[in-house]
């Protein structure tokens, strides 16, 4: 069925590495994808999107790898601060629709 | 307000008891939607509004669970007879364009004992 997934539960590293978050999708319609960080308490907070038609997209600190081959999509921070420390999700939306559909997340835990 | 604002943060309610959750999105948003996030997972979403009506309500688990936009800001998710599995954190986020633009709520933690 649809899903979408992570490969890797909880990442640790140390303040000033950098930090690679990865994600599997299985839905080949899905034309656009966002990574989110959520911080305890708080609501999902939009980090960087990438259309199917990309597949790296830079923003600050942040980089997101779409490779569509293999339907896998993965989050670069550079310097990871401890900041940084939240539960990252992707999410994607299919062609035609409007919801997101969330996968199950990975926590980052920055150590100093 | 300058964001998404969800009341009450916190509801605790009894099996079988009627809940509603409120969500008022920034102002100008046309799009509405709500999700639902179940401890150590992702969000699931429930419904879309595009202005005052529901255009995808797909993800709506079952009749018990209702939600309505009469005028196109503030929504109201509406939750009769609750369950035990209910007990989730319940999202709202609101955009005008797409996905990009969308802000979410700090969510409603509802438990059900």
């Amino acid at each position: 069925g649809e899903s979408v997934g992570l490969h890797l539960p909880t990442l640790s590293v140390q303040e000033g590495d950098n930090s690679i978050i990865n994600c599997a999708y299985s839905n080949s319609a899905s034309d656009y994808f966002i990574w989110y960080k959520q911080e305890s308490g708080k609501g999902p907070q939009f980090i960087i999107d990438i259309r199917s038609n990309m597949d790296k997209r830079q923003g600050q600190r942040v980089t997101v790898l779409l490779n569509k081959t293999v339907k896998h999509l993965s989050l670069q921070i550079a310097a990871t601060q401890p900041g940084d420390s939240a539960v990252y999700f992707c999410a994607e939306i299919h062609t035609g629709r409007r919801a997101l559909t969330f996968g199950s997340g990975t926590r980052l835990q920055v150590q100093p | 307000g300058a964001g998404v604002s969800q009341t009450p943060s916190n509801k605790v309610t009894e099996k079988g008891k009627y809940v509603e959750l409120r969500c008022d999105p920034i102002s100008g948003h046309t799009a509405l939607y709500w999700y639902r996030q179940s401890l150590g997972q992702g969000p699931e979403f429930l419904i879309y509004f595009q202005g005052t009506g529901a255009a995808d309500d797909s993800g709506l688990p079952n009749d018990r669970f209702f939600a309505v936009r009469p005028e196109g800001s503030v929504s109201t998710l509406k939750i009769q007879r609750t369950e035990r599995g209910d007990s989730a954190v319940y999202l709202c986020a609101s955009s005008l364009k797409g996905w990009s633009e969308a802000f979410f709520g700090q969510g409603t933690r509802l438990t059900v004992v």
